[in-house]
């Protein structure tokens, strides 16, 4: 398709385990964001990527969670030893200028047991 | 810290009446705002933007209104429909090259019919 495609859509898994969660940015894009948004709360920053530059990472909130890039494509969040707390929905948005309209994908909603 | 917020949480209106929704950012350098919709279990669609330098802007059935001096900003629907239903999203870009949106919690928008 045209837009950001995230998968999976949604995953369950137990406290202590880790996740990938993946994102495909539409094509030509070269900047890439990951958000969390917490039930009923707004979106919260946690990586940008931006063609060939150092990620900003300032917006992990711990160092079980990490972010890759393959170039200008595909980009997967992982959390490692996943807790409680960061179940969410984790959007992923792409955009073909650094500063401007984000196009978001329908996201990856994590529970963790 | 910088934050932008929402002055109303909920907001009911009945089909074919205006719905203004609001929004208080703190951050003086914030050049960039843009609206987004959320629909229930989708990711976040760009509505309407506007820089600083413009004070109005206008879309389909949509306005957007920016007040610098004591920042604020606001959506304006016309003649508001059932499908506008929805999480209304502020964010800002907080000025010059830097990327990041920082978005508020959000205002459930709830039409009647």
């Amino acid at each position: 398709g045209a837009g950001v495609s995230q998968s999976p859509s949604n995953k369950v898994t137990e406290k202590g385990k880790d996740v990938e969660l993946r994102c495909d940015p539409i094509s030509g894009h070269t900047a890439l964001y990951w958000y969390r948004q917490r039930l009923g709360q707004g979106l919260e920053f946690l990586i940008y990527f931006q063609g060939n530059s150092a990620p900003d990472k300032s917006g992990l909130p711990s160092d079980r969670f990490s972010a890759e890039r393959t170039g200008e494509s595909v980009s997967t969040l992982t959390i490692q030893r996943t807790q409680q707390e960061d179940s969410a929905v984790y959007l992923c948005a792409s955009s073909p200028v650094m500063v401007g309209e984000l196009f978001f994908g329908e996201g990856s909603r994590l529970t963790v047991l | 810290g910088e934050s932008v917020g929402l002055h109303l949480p909920t907001l009911s209106v009945q089909e074919g009446d205006n719905s203004i929704i609001n929004c208080a950012y703190s951050n003086s350098a914030s050049d960039y705002f843009i609206w987004y919709k959320q629909e229930s279990g989708k990711g976040p669609q760009f509505i309407i933007d506007i820089r600083s330098n413009m004070d109005k802007r206008q879309g389909q059935r949509v306005t957007v209104l920016l007040n610098k001096t004591v920042k604020h900003l606001s959506l304006q629907i016309a003649a508001t429909q059932p499908g506008d239903s929805a999480v209304y999203f502020c964010a800002e870009n907080s000025g010059g090259s830097n990327y990041k949106l920082t978005f508020g919690k959000g205002t459930l928008l709830t039409v009647n019919p």
